[in-house]
């Protein structure tokens, strides 16, 4: 695609169950970063992919949030349990290569409601 | 430790002047990456400007220039003759590069400035 695409865009989910939130980065990316963020807040890290291994997963909140990316390709990460702190904007972003001069490109975000 | 750190959480600018956002960073590494990102309230994220660590000038990019300070592990963002579609939230990022750490490729970002343009 022409951009890093996440789905779904919103999602409102009860407390206690689990979400799954799917990020397309831009074809030949290799580089595929999750971030949280809040209302008026900065970038929370949550986990780097480079390839389908996670390099950095040291953002987890907790072992109720995990992520996988397979053919080097797509990402998803998924909350189980959900709380109502897990509510925020989740951000995609892909690059095409860890370092140097590129740039990540951002998906537009889910935001997640948890009531 | 912060990686990445932005000490001003709001910042005012009149149309047409120039302004300053400060970054601060912390790493060992020797190579590494510094980013600017602008985020507009539609919640994109707009890249703006890259600095290597062994890049010997200053990056610029229209009105956008980083000012590098390397041994002071600064690295400031200016936007010269703002206009009001500068308003916004800009964040300072770094990827870090040192390819034998666990931390090769991540990028952090800090934790934001909030631009205001006054007409």
């Amino acid at each position: 695609g022409a951009g890093v695409s996440q789905s779904p865009s919103n999602k409102v989910t009860e407390k206690g169950k689990d979400v799954e939130l799917r990020c397309d980065p831009i074809s030949g990316h290799t580089a595929l970063y999750w971030y949280r963020q809040s209302l008026g807040q900065g970038l929370e890290f949550l986990i780097y992919f480079q390839g389908n291994s996670a390099p950095d997963k040291s953002g987890l909140p907790s072992d109720r949030f995990s992520a996988e990316r397979t053919g080097g390709s797509v990402s998803t990460l998924t909350i189980q349990r959900t709380q109502q702190e897990d509510s925020a904007v989740y951000l995609c972003a892909s690059s095409l290569i860890g370092t140097g001069a590129t740039e990540a490109f951002f998906g537009q975000g889910t935001r997640l409601t948890v009531v | 430790a912060q990686k990445i750190t932005q000490t001003q959480p709001g910042m005012f600018v009149q149309e047409k002047e120039a302004v300053t956002l400060d970054c601060t960073y912390d790493t060992s590494d020797p190579s590494y990456g510094l980013f600017w990102y602008k985020q507009p309230s539609s919640g994109e994220m707009i890249f703006l400007i890259y600095q290597g660590s062994y890049d010997q000038q200053n990056a610029t990019e229209g009105r956008y220039s980083l000012n590098f300070q390397k041994a002071r592990k600064s690295a400031n963002l200016v936007i010269s003759a703002s206009q009001l579609g500068d308003s916004a939230m800009y964040f300072c990022a770094m990827r870090e590069g040192y390819a034998g750490g666990t931390s090769y490729g991540k990028l952090t970002f800090g934790q934001g400035t909030i631009l205001t343009v006054h007409p």
